[in-house]
């Protein structure tokens, strides 16, 4: 089945960028997804990519995939406060699945 | 407001207790899902309906039963529970289950304690 691997804590300085990484292992994922998760509340679909593009960006996030590495990023921009949450990045569990295969989360901790 | 609304929020119950988990989304969806969040691993998915019939049960105990009585509703029934069943309990729905974009919309879950 599919494997979903990120980094478990990521602390930046507020106004600096975040960078959270995922690897995953079906090459043959559609669509990638990641979400924010706040203290007490459910995940909240942020962006995602179709496999077939490079870069998406939408306003202070950047997703970029590397399909020959299986590597999925979220840059987030002038990192506030406010980002302070737990990130998710979900992948299709197979080839024409419906099911999303989660990674355990990135905590990003914005220092003031 | 993510258009799927779960009750209650919070849940202490006993062992022997029987108690029901709901869920309901506003968003014209077809698929629902239970899932269960626990500290330190990644999201385990638990039952899927698609169009009120469940077409995924992920090896759940049977101390937990699902209900969808319609699309817009999704119920978890609890009967008998364990300590090591205390979690975060995540509604989710989606357009339908095709391969197409997908994304999942989360309620803001339910924290499940047993005593």
């Amino acid at each position: 089945g599919e494997d979903v691997e990120q980094s478990l804590f990521l602390s930046v300085r507020e106004g600096d960028s975040s960078v959270i990484n995922c690897t995953y292992t079906d090459s043959s994922s559609t669509y990638l997804y990641w979400y924010k998760q706040e203290p007490g509340a459910g995940l909240q679909l942020l962006t995602y990519i179709f496999s077939n593009m490079d870069m998406k960006q939408d306003q202070r996030l950047t997703v970029l995939l590397n399909k020959k590495d299986k590597h999925l990023s979220l840059r987030i921009a002038d990192t506030q406060t406010g980002d302070s949450a737990i990130y998710f990045c979900a992948v299709p569990s197979g080839a024409g699945s419906y099911q999303l295969t989660f990674g355990k989360g990135t905590k990003l901790s914005v220092i003031p | 407001e993510t258009g799927v609304t779960q009750t209650p929020r919070h849940l202490v119950m006993g062992m022997t207790n029987k108690k029901s988990l709901k869920c309901e989304q506003h968003l014209g969806h077809n698929a629902m899902y239970w899932y269960k969040q626990s500290a330190k691993k990644p999201l385990e998915l638990m039952f899927v309906y698609n169009f009120k019939e469940q077409t995924e049960n992920n090896s759940v105990p049977s101390r937990f039963s699902p209900e969808c009585p319609n699309s817009s509703h999704l119920f978890l029934h609890l009967h008998t529970l364990q300590p090591e069943d205390s979690a975060l309990y995540l509604c989710a729905s989606s357009q339908d289950l095709t391969e197409r974009n997908q994304p999942q919309h989360f309620g803001d879950g339910t924290r499940l304690s047993i005593l």
